[in-house]
């Protein structure tokens, strides 16, 4: 079936900016999105991606799209102890629009 | 009120017992899911609701039992869950489905224990 994969823990240190790796496997994938999940919290969309675009940027938000190697990124810039969470892909498949979900990277920020 | 709440926040119950799970949105959306969220595993999606009918049925046991008696409501009723059902159980909503950009709102979650 489809898969989306991320590792599971990023340590930066504060101040540095964090890269969010995924890889999905759908090529067909239309939107590609990054969700945020704060501790005992439930997830909220960050930020999206249309399958026919490269980049995207948003304040310290930059997503970054290579459809022939099907890899997603999440750059933020300038990492704050509050963009402390675990950080979600998911890839919207273009057959039945259902959403194929990573299991999440955990973004651990260093003094 | 707005947004997705879900009741409990924490439940703890034993293997017979029975007991249901509460989600409410005050969005006016149309659809409404629950998922499962196990520890390092991605989220896998249960059941879909679109307009108080379900549409999607992940292969979910049948210890787990959904009902959506109207479009702001979902429930989730468990009976003789098993230790390995141990989970956060997020709601969420979205505007339709299906849907080519539907973002989906979620709730904080049930973080679910069975003893």
């Amino acid at each position: 079936g489809e898969d989306v994969e991320q590792s599971l823990f990023l340590s930066v240190r504060e101040g540095d900016s964090s890269v969010i790796n995924c890889t999905y496997t759908d090529s067909s994938s239309t939107y590609l999105y990054w969700y945020k999940q704060e501790p005992g919290a439930g997830l909220q969309l960050l930020t999206y991606i249309f399958s026919n675009m490269d980049m995207k940027q948003d304040q310290r938000l930059t997503v970054l799209l290579n459809k022939k190697d099907k890899h997603l990124s999440l750059r933020i810039a300038d990492t704050q102890t509050g963009d402390s969470a675990i950080y979600f892909c998911a890839a919207k498949l273009d057959s039945n629009y259902q959403l194929i979900w990573g299991a999440g990277t955990k973004l651990i920020i260093k003094p | 009120e707005t947004g997705v709440t879900q009741t409990p926040r924490h439940l703890v119950m034993g293997m017979t017992n029975k007991k249901s799970l509460k989600c409410e949105q005050h969005l006016g959306h149309n659809a409404m899911y629950w998922y499962k969220q196990s520890a390092k595993k991605p989220l896998e999606l249960m059941f879909v609701y679109s307009l108080e009918e379900r549409v999607e049925n992940n292969s979910v046991p049948s210890r787990f039992s959904p009902e959506c008696p109207n479009s702001s409501h979902l429930f989730l009723h468990l009976h003789t869950l098993q230790p390995e059902d141990s989970a956060l159980y997020l709601c969420a909503s979205s505007q339709d489905w299906p849907g080519v950009n539907t973002e989906a709102f979620f709730g904080q979650g049930t973080r679910l224990t069975v003893v």
